[in-house]
């Protein structure tokens, strides 16, 4: 089962940048992380889940949601097994618990992370 | 980007069923076999639970079930447990420049 392991969370001021990474292991025989496309998804204190981010197993393809696209950029290092989003010019609104995961055949989120918490504040 | 519409919380007591619905748009939930359904205990992540509508998971017990009407999905409990207690959140695909939205969550009870 992949595993997989957020880090980069923090309190910053608004205005300012963070990136978040993931570490992904313990892939299946004959796959590796090249085979996953990956989402971020997040959730606010007391609130539900909310698409942030996806990106193709090829990195060819990148969508996020309205309120982060221009300031949200996600990418991949496929020699590290590893998945990030830069952050810009944070907003409030942005605190949350990150998690990364993998896209299923179907478009699910298949398997999560334990989230990095990033906190927006002044 | 609009959620899919969930209610806010259900209750049952052990041994009985429980539905949860959720309601989208002919634009998402509507146009695609590809709703999925997460159950999340406080202060853990997400855990998949049902996939493509009705399929599970390996290792989630089979009294949880997935179907789907129109622009409404349902997710079935069967034989309600204590640890089922949690929350519950659906997804649907939406299309590809906007892949993924998720419905507001359900507070599940157990009485």
């Amino acid at each position: 089962q992949v595993q997989l392991v957020e880090s980069g969370g923090g309190v910053v001021q608004p205005g300012t940048s963070l990136r978040l990474s993931c570490a992904a292991s313990g892939f299946a025989q004959g796959f590796t992380f090249s085979n996953y496309g990956m989402y971020w998804v997040r959730q606010a204190p007391g609130k539900g889940l909310e698409w942030v981010a996806i990106i193709w197993n090829d990195g060819t393809r990148k969508y996020y949601t309205d309120s982060v696209r221009g300031r949200f950029t996600i990418s991949r290092d496929d020699s590290k097994n590893t998945l990030y989003l830069q952050m810009n010019s944070l907003r409030g609104e942005d605190t949350a618990l990150y998690y990364c995961a993998t896209v299923g055949r179907n478009w699910e989120v298949d398997v999560w992370g334990q989230g990095t918490t990033v906190t927006v504040s002044s | 980007q609009s959620a899919l519409t969930q209610p806010r919380s259900v209750s049952g007591s052990p041994g009985q069923s429980v539905t949860i619905s959720c309601t989208g748009t002919s634009s998402d939930l509507g146009s695609y076999n590809y709703v999925s359904w997460y159950q999340q205990h406080p202060g853990k992540a997400p855990k998949l639970m049902i996939y493509a509508v009705t399929e599970r998971p390996s290792g989630v017990p089979d009294r949880f079930s997935g179907s789907k009407s129109g622009n409404t999905a349902s997710l079935t409990v069967s034989g309600l447990q204590a640890e089922d207690e949690a929350d519950f959140y659906c997804s649907s695909y939406a299309g590809n420049n906007n892949p993924l939205v998720f419905g507001g969550g359900t507070k599940l009870t157990v009485l």
